[in-house]
């Protein structure tokens, strides 16, 4: 079945201006993650999705970064007046149900590239 | 300080050579350890979890294992396209939360293993 999609799977932007991230997470998952992967780093966690809880924003680096989930299924992740430190692999990741139960690892997709110049 | 640490940084085998991959965690109680692999340009594709000592898993030439303060890789008779980027990752209690058994709810990840198999 299909994966985890994100798109675009690049984006080039000018510093200063705003950018909307998709991500369709696998049908039927209820938990929905945003992780940001910066070169030599490793993958620090962003905001938490599942079902109609309230998100776990606590990773959002700064009130510049946003995300919401519609329907319980796609994500957007919104950053306003992007930063050259904005510049990363922003991945998400789907899961059938909370990283709390057995066996349900999360599923990544293959990120969206984003360059501020 | 919660913390997810993964060595060596990079690792050159030849075809063959077998070795081990370690992650070593400091956590306050320990729910999961998850190994993943990252090939360039793509994300994290799920191999292993792990959710107590002495507990280990085999897929391929991998087989994850875990102690109370670590966990191996360790790759037998390592191929090529076993070449890639390896990531650890603890899904662990918060500590105010321990009393009433309540997780967090994201992975903590180590900074990863890069892989390299000569043919």
């Amino acid at each position: 079945g299909a994966g985890v999609s994100q798109s675009p799977s690049n984006k080039v932007t000018e510093k200063g201006k705003d950018v909307e991230l998709r991500c369709d997470p696998i049908s039927g998952h209820t938990a929905l993650y945003w992780y940001r992967q910066s070169l030599g780093q490793g993958l620090e966690f962003l905001i938490y999705f599942q079902g109609n809880s309230a998100p776990d924003k606590s990773g959002l680096p700064s009130d510049r970064f946003s995300a919401e989930r519609t329907g319980g299924s796609v994500s957007t992740l919104t950053i306003q007046r992007t930063q050259q430190e904005d510049s990363a692999v922003y991945l998400c990741a789907s899961s059938p149900r909370t990283i709390s139960s057995y066996n349900s690892p999360l599923h990544f997709g293959n990120g969206t590239r984003l360059t501020v110049t | 300080e919660d913390q997810v640490t993964q060595s060596p940084e990079a690792l050159r085998l030849q075809e063959g050579e077998s070795s081990s991959l370690n992650c070593s965690y400091t956590v306050s109680g320990l729910r999961g350890l998850f190994w993943y692999r990252q090939d360039p340009g793509k994300g994290p594709e799920f191999l292993f979890t792990l959710y107590s000592a002495g507990e280990e898993k085999e897929k391929e030439r991998l087989k994850a294992t875990l102690t109370k303060k670590e966990s191996f890789l360790h790759i037998t008779a390592p191929k090529p396209e076993d070449s890639a980027t390896y990531l650890c990752a603890v899904h662990h209690i918060r500590p105010l939360m321990a009393f009433y058994g309540g997780a967090t709810n994201k992975l903590i990840f180590g900074t990863g293993t890069l892989l390299a198999v000569q043919p």
